[in-house]
């Protein structure tokens, strides 16, 4: 099974601020790899796909990169609400794993 | 609209039975791979299982494997996961999810259902 590790496990950023997310994998999982953002009380939302293309009505702030085993999620200029936890998730096969996630929290 | 709306949640022993629902709505729920996604309180998410579009092939995390079975009924636009042997460490919130390109990534999520195993 291909394991996702996150780093790092929180991020203390403010307002304006730019933020790096990285996600490892234990081998190649060429661009397969997605990233979701989750609120309290709310299921997370898909923020990218296939490393670095952006859903609809996802804002521009948020880029992906990487391929093979080292990820990013760059988040330009920090909102409000863009604090959160952030997932990223392997899609290429099943098993279907997911990292621990980070927690970007306000400074 | 598109909408998931899942429900069987509740509190059961150690050992027992429950059977989650997902009701969908808004798509062609026929053409699409579903799936049930948890999340343990305070944890993070793990993909439990998920069904091919005529329930034919099945996928199941090892940590559910023999225990959890998926379902789903095309005629009424719902998939079911039958959880049986519960243990205290099934206790989370259980989403549904799909995908709009058929692909392992989830688009679309529920609100989620509580599971909670505990004497």
């Amino acid at each position: 099974e291909i394991v996702l590790t996150q780093s790092p496990a929180t991020l203390s950023l403010s307002p304006g601020e730019r933020a790096t997310l990285s996600c490892r994998a234990s081998q190649s999982i060429s661009t397969h790899l997605a990233w979701y953002q989750q609120k309290p009380g709310q299921a997370p939302r898909l923020l990218m796909y296939e490393a670095s293309h952006r859903p609809g009505g996802i804002p521009a702030r948020f880029s992906g990169s990487g391929s093979g085993t080292d990820f990013t999620l760059t988040i330009s200029s920090l909102e409000p609400e863009d604090f959160a936890v952030y997932y990223c998730q392997k899609r290429l096969d099943w098993p279907i794993t997911f990292g621990q996630g980070t927690r970007l929290e306000i400074k | 609209e598109v909408q998931l709306l899942e429900s069987g949640g509740d509190l059961v022993q150690p050992g027992g039975s429950l059977r989650l629902s997902c009701a969908a709505s808004g798509f062609t729920f026929s053409n699409y791979v579903m799936n049930w996604v948890r999340q343990a309180p305070g944890r993070g998410l793990e993909c439990v299982s998920s069904i091919s579009t005529t329930g034919e092939t099945t996928y199941y995390a090892e940590s559910v494997k023999g225990r959890f079975t998926i379902s789903r009924d095309n005629s009424e636009n719902t998939v079911y996961l039958q959880m049986n042997s519960l243990r205290a460490e099934d206790t989370a919130l259980y989403y549904c999810a799909y995908s709009y390109s058929n692909t392992w990534q989830f688009d679309c999520w529920g609100r989620g259902t509580l599971v909670t195993v505990s004497s």
